[in-house]
């Protein structure tokens, strides 16, 4: 069964520093790789998603992932954090078309110092 | 504002009651799915409706079941509550559930059970 693995349940960077979030997929066939973002007591917002087109995918917000198979991973970017950017990230992996086999992973807490 | 509406937004019950959350998806939606978010378990699939029928099912208790009426709305029934079922229970819903659509989650109900 695909599955994801997000390295690191809390990462903390400075205002305008590189935010790198990782997430690592396991899949039996070709994924659709998301990330969303859950920001304190609101539910899951869609930042992004791979399905098949450009592996390098731009989402909102200024983040953008490069799905990258050799190392069957997702990694979230941003240039610089900004301070509303605090929240919780999770990437999420899915095989059907029907989208209804989503595995999420155990999220990224990120905090963002000033 | 995603468009997906649940209520309540909190519920507070006792071990061994009954309890229906309520959701409302995004106008035109036809797919309407249901997680589980839990400190320990992670965010977990439940079950999907497209218009009006069960199309999959997740990683849901006997003691749980879900509906969707002719009007789209969804209803998840939990009942013989124990202490575990405490969790944020969402509510996502998406246009045909394919995998390239977006899931659009709604803001969520906080179950404790005590």
């Amino acid at each position: 069964a695909q599955s994801v693995t997000q390295l690191g349940s809390h990462v903390s960077v400075s205002e305008g520093a590189l935010v790198l979030l990782r997430c690592n997929y396991s899949s039996s066939v070709p994924p659709y790789l998301f990330w969303y973002v859950q920001y304190p007591n609101q539910g899951l917002q869609l930042l992004l998603k791979y399905t098949s087109a450009a592996t390098l995918v731009k989402g909102i917000n200024g983040f953008e992932a490069e799905f990258k198979k050799s190392e069957t991973s997702f990694h979230l970017t941003k240039p610089s954090a900004h301070m509303s950017d605090a929240a919780e990230y999770f990437c999420a992996v899915s095989e059907s078309d029907n989208n209804n086999d989503m595995r999420f992973g155990a999220g990224t807490r990120l905090t963002v110092k000033p | 504002d995603s468009g997906v509406t649940q209520t309540p937004k909190h519920l507070i019950t006792a071990t061994g009651q009954r309890v229906t959350l309520r959701c409302s998806p995004r106008s035109g939606d036809l797919s309407v799915y249901w997680y589980q978010q839990s400190l320990d378990q992670g965010l977990q699939f439940l079950i999907q409706y497209y218009n009006g029928e069960e199309r999959a099912k997740g990683n849901i208790l006997e003691r749980f079941s879900a509906q969707q009426f002719p009007d789209l709305h969804s209803e998840l029934n939990l009942s013989s509550l124990e202490l575990g079922d405490s969790a944020l229970y969402f509510c996502a819903s998406g246009p045909s559930g394919g995998a390239s659509n977006e899931q659009f989650f709604g803001p969520g109900t906080r179950l404790t059970v005590l």
